[in-house]
Formats: structure tokens, C-alpha cells, sequence
């Protein structure tokens, strides 16, 4: 059974770097699929981050793409995020997930992380 | 950038009855790309629709989804008490590849 679990900070303070990372259990992240991270807060809804697939090649979000890297590590079977940069306005449950036929099927729990001094 | 307009916002109905829920985007899309979630509170979101009418792994035939260019309905028929939640439709555009979501539509007990 596919499994993930989102960890990292819940607090990040303004003008810094948020770092998550996302482990998966029960599914090889060297497949073909890719894997995303999407946000959720109350003012912007979800809020499709990123995805990388298994050969390192990545896309984002246009409104986030120059804040953002997801990389990738096979070897520890999980992927990243970084978001730089952050204000208040990125406040909001992260949430890793695969994805599969241009939908996400499998989520993780979500993490929430505050942006606060 | 494609935008999805969830409506209604709010539906309220029975147990037992049917619910329609409708998503428009701003520009046409493949229905090979157009979803539907349902998220419960505290929870992620749970896949209910891929490629505009298939259902996910596990749901059950109650859930239904069609639709093609820029309009897509989730129909729910004998509404259960646990298919009342958020609902919300994506849709996938591959230049620049990208996801966007909905605002969704709450569904709630009448």
C-alpha cells in the first residue's frame, strides 16, 4: 500500500526557507510517475506546488517557480521542497501526493506550516 | 492560466436524494486531464474522478463524472451520510504543465 508522510518545521520565519521533505512507504519513487507537492489554506484553496519525476526533471507552479525546488532522493525512497522566501501568505498544509493519469491518488496527511517572526 | 468555477458554492440535501455539482473552466481542456476530489475535514484530499468519468480505485458507482471542453459535472446519487464533505474538480494543462484547482463545492446535510 502507498504511503505518505510529510515532515519538516511547522514554523518558518519570515524572509526564510521552508524545507519539507515527503517519505514515501510500499511504492518506488524510481517508477514512472510523478510526484507532486500542492498546498491548502483558506485564501487561496488548493494550490498545486510542483512535481519531479524519477529522472530529476521538474515543473512548478509559474506564480511560485522562482521560489521553489523540489529535488529528489532515491536512495532514501522521498522527495523535497523548498520554498524560499516565504511570507505570511504561504502559510498553509502542505501536502505531498503521486501522481497518476493528470490526478493525484495517493496523499499524504498534510503538515501545517506557519509563517511567523 | 485555466480557472475552474466551482458552483454552487453550497449545496444542502437529503440522505438519499442526488447531488450535481459543476465545474467550468476558463478554457477549454482534454478530458483525459479533468479530476474530482472529496475532502473531509482534517483530512487530504481523496480521488474520486480521473480523465473526466473514472472513477478512482474503491468508489463506489454512486459518484459519476462526465463532461468535456470547458464543462464537467460530478453527480452523486443516493447520497449516503458520509458523502457529505467538500468536493472539489482540477483540471491538468500541459503548456506550461500545471494543476489548478477549484474553490469547491460543500456539500452538507439539509
Amino acid at each position: 500500500q502507498v504511503q505518505l508522510q510529510e515532515s519538516g518545521p511547522g514554523l518558518v520565519k519570515p524572509s526564510g526557507t521552508l524545507s519539507l521533505t515527503c517519505a514515501v512507504s510500499g511504492y518506488s519513487i524510481s517508477n514512472t510517475q510523478w510526484w507532486s507537492w500542492v498546498r491548502q489554506s483558506p485564501e487561496k484553496g488548493l494550490e498545486w506546488i510542483g512535481e519531479i519525476v524519477h529522472t530529476g526533471s521538474t515543473n512548478y507552479n509559474p506564480s511560485l517557480k522562482s521560489r521553489v525546488t523540489i529535488l529528489m532522493d532515491k536512495s532514501k525512497n522521498q522527495f523535497s521542497l523548498n520554498l524560499s522566501s516565504v511570507t505570511a501568505a504561504d502559510t498553509a498544509v502542505y501536502y505531498c501526493a503521486r501522481n497518476d493519469f493528470y490526478s493525484q491518488d495517493y496523499w499524504g496527511q498534510g503538515i501545517l506550516v506557519t509563517v511567523s517572526s | 492560466e485555466i480557472v475552474l468555477t466551482q458552483s454552487p458554492a453550497t449545496l444542502s440535501l437529503s440522505p438519499g436524494e442526488t447531488a450535481t455539482l459543476s465545474c467550468r473552466a476558463s478554457q477549454s481542456v482534454g478530458d483525459t486531464f479533468s479530476a474530482w476530489y472529496q475532502q473531509k475535514p482534517g483530512q487530504p484530499p481523496r480521488l474520486l474522478i480521473y480523465g473526466a468519468s473514472t472513477r478512482a480505485t474503491g468508489i463506489p458507482d454512486r459518484f459519476t463524472g462526465s463532461g468535456s471542453g470547458t464543462d464537467f459535472t460530478l453527480t452523486i446519487t443516493r447520497l449516503e451520510p458520509e458523502d457529505f464533505a467538500v468536493y472539489f474538480c482540477q483540471q491538468y494543462s500541459s503548456s506550461p504543465p500545471q494543476y489548478t484547482f477549484g474553490r469547491g463545492t460543500k456539500l452538507q446535510i439539509k
